[in-house]
């Protein structure tokens, strides 16, 4: 593994299902983050986290969850999918402190019928 | 963070330089531009970013006027695959916690053969 991946790539998912997009980091970047890509409203931040065992709600966190239980993985939960929360999701990591950019990773499709 | 000004899209010949510019008036003294990029269908890609002078690194240079109101983004030689949307971003280099990194429209540059 080389810095950031995502999976699946894409995923078509039924109304009511539930579903995790899964994130793996291997530069171990203090903090991880959560966004989604809509065209015409830019990324917005869903959830993120400082470190392993820390979580925090971003900007757009209803019908999301997060865990941390490692540094290295930070999967993304849709307790219940709806059509609203078709988009493309990136995963983010960057090391915390002073000077540091952020990585994303490949972005996962994700559609609900 | 401040908010800053792009144009919605270039282009650019093969080879030539492109010059991208982003106008943030209301940067304030402890705020840093970031440029970033998104190639279609894949993450953002950190390039560069500076405070007030100038940068340059691999794959960019960076020139903030004296006043820090606005910069501009060189790639030296344009190629195809520098095609893409680029953002430019101004925040703070001091925040530890987690930051929105707020993606405006950015400008969608086309190398054009």
């Amino acid at each position: 593994i080389a810095g950031i991946t995502q999976a699946p790539t894409s995923q078509i998912l039924a109304a009511g299902r539930r579903m995790t997009l899964r994130c793996t980091q291997d530069m171990r970047h203090n903090a991880m983050y959560w966004y989604r890509q809509d065209l015409g409203l830019g990324l917005r931040l869903i959830h993120y986290s400082n470190t392993a065992g820390t979580t925090g709600k971003g900007e757009v966190p209803d019908g999301y969850s997060v865990s941390r239980a490692n540094t290295d993985d930070f999967p993304l939960t849709l307790a219940s999918a709806v059509p609203s929360q078709t988009s493309v999701y990136f995963c983010a990591s960057r090391e915390t402190g002073l000077d540091n950019e952020q990585f994303f990773g490949p972005g996962t499709r994700l559609t609900v019928l | 963070d401040a908010k800053t000004t792009q144009p919605p899209s270039m282009d650019c010949a093969e080879g030539r330089a492109a010059n991208l510019p982003c106008n943030h008036s209301t940067i304030s003294g402890n705020e840093y531009v970031y440029w970033y990029r998104q190639i279609h269908s894949q993450g953002p890609q950190y390039i560069i970013h500076g405070l007030k002078n100038n940068e340059t690194n691999e794959m960019a240079s960076l020139i903030i006027t004296e006043d820090r109101k606005s910069s501009t983004l060189i790639l030296p030689h344009a190629t195809l695959r520098d095609t893409a949307v680029y953002y430019c971003i101004v925040r703070s280099k001091l925040k530890t916690s987690y930051d929105k990194v707020i993606f405006g429209p950015g400008t969608s540059l086309s190398v054009i053969p």
